[in-house]
């Protein structure tokens, strides 16, 4: 089956860029996506792209996706404190979504 | 438009003992699913279902059933809770026509089993 990897921890200055990397391994897939989980909360869509394109760019956002190497990652220009959350990858595989692990993003003051 | 909503939002359960949580979708979608999230391990599907009457089991089905007798409705049944079942329990629904480009995710539910 699809899996889909994550490192789990990201610290970055506040006013730095974040890059969260991901890597999935199904070479059919159709769309990639990033979901966004504040403290207590559900997943909410950050954004998403389609297989045939390699970069989409949303405002302070920049994913970038390398069909080769099956290699995914997700920029956010200018991180604020309040994009402290964890940030899951995921695959549309077959029916199904296939998460990655979550990455933890801290941001320091 | 409420979109996913879940009940309840915590629960502790003895070992053995059953429950159900509740979910609810009222955005006509025909994909909902579970999934349960476990520190490290994201989400892991449990079961899912893309109509009415029709279920199916995901990665970790064991200890676990639905039913989906409504659109709006999919709820998920532990037979026997065990300490292994403490998690956060996530249903989410989705379109399956078009794009099928967001799963709306709701709040979840926080279950510990002692």
């Amino acid at each position: 089956g699809e899996d889909v990897e994550q490192s789990l921890f990201l610290s970055v200055r506040e006013g730095d860029s974040s890059v969260i990397n991901c890597t999935y391994t199904d070479s059919s897939s159709t769309y990639l996506y990033w979901y966004k989980q504040e403290p207590g909360a559900g997943l909410q869509l950050l954004t998403y792209i389609f297989s045939n394109m390699d970069m989409k760019q949303d405002q302070r956002l920049t994913v970038l996706l390398n069909k080769k190497d099956k290699h995914l990652s997700l920029r956010i220009a200018d991180t604020q404190t309040g994009d402290s959350a964890i940030y899951f990858c995921a695959d549309l595989y077959g029916q199904n979504f296939v998460f990655g692990p979550g990455t933890r993003l801290s941001v320091l003051p | 438009n409420a979109g996913v909503t879940q009940t309840p939002k915590f629960q502790v359960l003895k070992t053995g003992q059953s429950m159900t949580l509740q979910c609810a979708q009222d955005m006509n979608h025909e994909y909902m699913s579970w999934y349960r999230q476990d520190p490290g391990m994201g989400l892991r599907l449990i079961h899912y279902s893309v109509g009415a009457g029709i279920t199916d089991q995901g990665e970790v089905p064991n200890g676990y059933n639905v039913s989906r007798s409504t659109t709006e409705d999919f709820p998920l049944r532990l037979l026997s809770a065990a300490p292994s079942q403490t998690s956060v329990y996530f249903c989410a629904s989705s379109s399956t026509t078009g794009a099928r480009n967001e799963q709306y995710f709701g709040p979840g539910t926080r279950l510990t089993v002692t």
